[in-house]
């Protein structure tokens, strides 16, 4: 069974730039969720989709953004490009998203704003 | 989500149990105890979740205090390939599918 993949594993883009990664999540999966991790601020919740819907959002402006499509696939998107943009995205897929259903990471996009 | 607190690092001698402990003392009764690892800039790994039970699987065993304001994650015999960050996170329902990753604790395997 495949993982998690996410795509690409690395970007470069330019400050005032947008971007969108994207997300396939294990087969059978409808939760994605995604990450920020950065070496100052850690691993931080961005949002979450099911069935999709967004059933949560952490505290990230509103640069941020996302969709999932009917095949349970997410993207997430980033307007206007700042430095501190700069971090690995990870995105997270689990079954169904309760609390007894574990989920699985990918290994994430490197996204370098210059 | 009830807060957990890890120590900041730790080292181990390769093939000896690791134990890592993790408080989470305001715990409620409706919330789990997950544990995942990351190994250098890589995603983080599922090891292990349980509510009050202990709990075993391939990777790790996962002891839970009786009243549950802490546990413990033991590696049985711990390789160089267990060094990584190890986080300890306690989830409710309410959050539905967001973890709450906090600083985990740094281990290092020693041959």
């Amino acid at each position: 069974k495949a993982g998690v993949t996410q795509t690409p594993r690395y970007l470069i883009k330019t400050r005032g730039q947008q971007v969108t990664l994207s997300c396939s999540p294990i087969s059978g999966h409808r939760s994605v969720s995604w990450y920020q991790q950065t070496p100052g601020q850690g691993l931080q919740f961005l949002f979450e989709y099911f069935s999709e819907t967004q059933r949560n959002k952490g505290n990230f402006p509103g640069r941020f953004s996302g969709r999932q499509f009917s095949n349970s696939r997410s993207e997430m998107n980033v307007s206007t490009l700042e430095l501190g943009d700069s971090a690995l995205y990870l995105c997270a897929s689990s079954w169904s998203g309760t609390v007894n259903t574990e989920a699985f990471f990918g290994q994430g996009t490197r996204l370098t704003v210059v | 989500d009830a807060k957990t607190t890890q120590p900041p690092s730790m080292d181990c001698a390769e093939g000896r149990a690791a134990n890592l402990p993790c408080n989470h003392s305001t715990i409620s009764g409706n919330e789990y105890v997950y544990w995942y690892r990351q190994i250098h800039s890589q995603g983080p790994q599922y090891i292990i979740h349980g509510l009050k039970n202990n709990e075993t699987n391939e990777m790790a065993s996962l002891i839970i205090t009786e009243d549950r304001k802490s546990s413990t994650l033991i590696l049985p015999h711990a390789t160089l390939r267990d060094t990584a960050v190890y986080y300890c996170i306690v989830r409710g329902q309410a959050a539905g599918n967001k973890l709450t990753f906090g600083g985990g604790t740094r281990v290092l395997v020693k041959p």
